[in-house]
């Protein structure tokens, strides 16, 4: 049972590349979510899905894009990359409100 | 929108001494709260939640306190050992909207 699985573990880029990060859980859960950590800010909420086929915008949207491909899987987007993305990206899911959020162990990005 | 609050960024501790971090939440409608734990190079894992319909929820060494008038929480951690050493997080949430707001994280170092 691997919980949430997070592709790729690093990440170098160049500015204006564009790249795909990918998260798949085996829990059947029903809400995903993308934060990106930066040193003293803590965890912040770029995208989440509360259900296959709906996604909606988090604190930090601009520059990326989402995909809720199925119930299992959610993807990140980064179209033309920039060095203010660099960061640490989580991916979590869970069930339904009040339940533990389950992350990845993370993307590790940085954009040159 | 909610904004959570922690305190302290940096916390130092003699083993087997009691932890203790306070957070600090803004939106009155908020009623679960969840700590995670972050260790190296891996993902949030929750240790302990609370509901607003209870001021206190021990688990062996771990026990959150919240104060719903005063909208503020806190861990404690007794008996302290090296494997708790870790980033502490605290979050906010109210039923019905799944997203968390993660407060900026609590490096916790304990002194063998």
């Amino acid at each position: 049972n691997a919980g949430v699985t997070q592709t790729p573990k690093f990440q170098v880029l160049k500015t204006g590349q564009s790249m795909t990060l990918q998260c798949a859980q085996d829990m059947n859960h029903n809400s995903m979510y993308w934060y990106r950590q930066d040193p003293g800010m803590g965890l912040r909420l770029i995208y989440y899905s509360a259900s296959e086929g709906t996604t909606d915008k988090g604190e930090v949207p601009n520059g990326y894009n989402v995909s809720r491909l199925n119930k299992r899987e959610f993807s990140l987007r980064l179209e033309s990359a920039a060095p203010s993305q660099t960061s640490v990206y989580f991916c979590a899911s869970t069930t339904a409100s009040y339940q533990p959020q389950h992350f990845g162990d993370g993307t590790r990005l940085s954009i040159l | 929108g909610e904004n959570v609050e922690q305190h302290p960024s940096t916390l130092s501790v003699q083993e087997g001494d009691s932890a203790v971090i306070k957070c600090t939440y803004s939106d009155s409608a908020s009623n679960y709260f969840p700590w995670y734990k972050q260790e190296l190079g891996k993902g949030p894992q929750l240790i302990i939640d609370i509901r607003s319909n209870v001021g206190e929820k021990k688990d062996q060494r771990i026990a959150v306190t919240l104060n719903k008038t005063a909208k503020h929480f806190s861990l404690h951690i007794t008996e302290t050992q090296p494997e708790d050493s870790a980033v502490y997080f605290c979050a906010a949430s109210n039923f019905g909207n799944e997203k968390l707001t993660f407060g900026t994280g609590t490096r916790l170092t304990i002194i063998p």
